[in-house]
Order: C-alpha cells, then sequence, then structure tokens
C-alpha cells in the first residue's frame, strides 16, 4: 500500500542542536512537501519539491532546510533548534492532480 | 498567509444529524480540497472539487464549490461518533499543487 512514513515520530532536541527529520513516499508522487502545525492551529508550508535533488521555500522557511536525494526521500533539517520550533512537523507527497497523502508527524519538543 | 479559511472554530452535532462545514477563500482558485485530521493523526484527504465542478459526493461526504461567492461547503449526512475531527479546506498557492491550509473547523460529534 502507497503510503508516507516519517521518522522519528517524537523526538525531544536540545535548543542549539541539529535535528533532521526523514520522509519516505512508495507513492511515485513527483512532488513532496513538510508542513508544520502549532497546537490549535492549521498547517503552514515550510519546504517543499516538485523533482529530486530540488527543494523550494514555502510560507514559513526561516531557520529550516530540506533535501530531497531521491524522488522516495525527503528529509527536514534544523540547523540550530530553537523553543519557537516545537511543532507536529507533518510530511506529504502528491502527483500532479492534487493527490495528497500525508504522513503521521513527528513531534518536536525542542528544551 | 490565508488564502482559505473555514468559517467556525467549532461545532457539535449529536449523532445521526446533518452538519456543514463552510469554508471563504480570497482569490480565483483551480481547486479547493477538504480533509479531516483525527486526534493524533495526519491529515486525510477527503474530497477534491475542481474549479469548474459544483458539487462533489464521496460516501456520505458532499463538498460544494461557489466560485462567484468565492466559498466552499462540506456536508456530512448521519454523522457518527468516528467523524469527530478537524476539518480543513485547503486551495492550491500555484497551480495545481502547494495547497494553502485554513486552521481548521473542529468538529465533535456527541453520542
Amino acid at each position: 500500500e502507497a503510503a508516507v512514513t516519517q521518522s522519528p515520530r517524537s523526538k525531544v532536541a536540545v535548543t542549539g542542536g541539529k535535528v533532521t527529520l526523514s520522509c519516505h513516499q512508495t507513492n511515485n508522487h513527483d512532488y513532496m512537501y513538510w508542513y508544520r502545525q502549532d497546537t490549535g492551529h492549521g498547517l503552514r508550508l515550510i519546504h517543499y519539491s516538485y523533482v529530486a535533488d530540488s527543494t523550494e521555500k514555502g510560507d514559513i522557511p526561516d531557520g529550516y532546510k530540506a533535501s530531497r536525494p531521491s524522488q522516495e526521500n525527503f528529509s527536514l533539517i534544523l540547523e540550530l533548534a530553537s523553543l519557537s520550533q516545537t511543532a507536529v512537523y507533518f510530511c506529504a507527497s502528491s502527483d500532479r492532480n492534487s493527490d495528497y497523502t500525508f504522513g503521521s508527524g513527528t513531534r518536536l519538543l525542542v528544551i | 498567509s490565508q488564502l482559505a479559511e473555514e468559517n467556525l472554530w467549532a461545532l457539535s452535532v449529536h449523532e445521526g444529524e446533518s452538519v456543514t462545514v463552510n469554508c471563504s477563500y480570497k482569490t480565483s482558485i483551480t481547486a479547493l480540497q477538504w480533509y479531516r485530521q483525527k486526534s493524533g493523526e495526519g491529515p486525510a484527504q477527503l474530497i477534491l472539487i475542481r474549479s469548474n465542478e459544483r458539487e462533489k459526493r464521496n460516501g456520505r461526504l458532499r463538498a460544494t464549490l461557489d466560485t462567484s461567492s468565492q466559498s466552499s461547503s462540506l456536508s456530512i449526512t448521519a454523522t457518527r461518533c468516528e467523524d469527530t475531527a478537524v476539518y480543513f479546506c485547503a486551495t492550491p498557492l500555484t497551480g495545481n499543487y502547494k495547497y494553502v491550509f485554513g486552521a481548521g473547523t473542529r468538529l465533535k460529534v456527541i453520542a
């Protein structure tokens, strides 16, 4: 079954440390996205990619980097984690017809 | 930037009743999506309705799109407790991908 798998499911990080969130899709989708969700709010787009080896900035890219080494894999990197980056992060993939699949999310707590 | 917004923060209904969630958007769009997010899960795509469609159904779900008033609705008939979730509308920022989400309407179905 086609899916989007995120790892880890949860993580506690220290302020100033580096955090890497990983995403793997088996949907054969061209597009992949990283969204952030804060408690009680909707999703905000951080970075996205429409082809391997290329990433684009979304609405809130500051403090985040992204990497798409292959069609299946998309990572979100926090080089210097900050308290304000505590949130749930969702990865998603889509095809050109907007068929979206989301992962189950990664809960990140920065202390 | 909130291109799409649900009109209510929260509402509750009794099991078996019908309910409608409304969404308004700010620009001309090619399509609009409705999502459901249950507690602790990622969003799940429910219905994608394109700008040339006025209505689309998916089982007990019915979405409408009114491009003249820039609004959409999602109706759920014969609600069940498992319909309890946050319902989001989303519109594409560009083309057919890179969707922007509203803050969501929290629906509680009471047994």
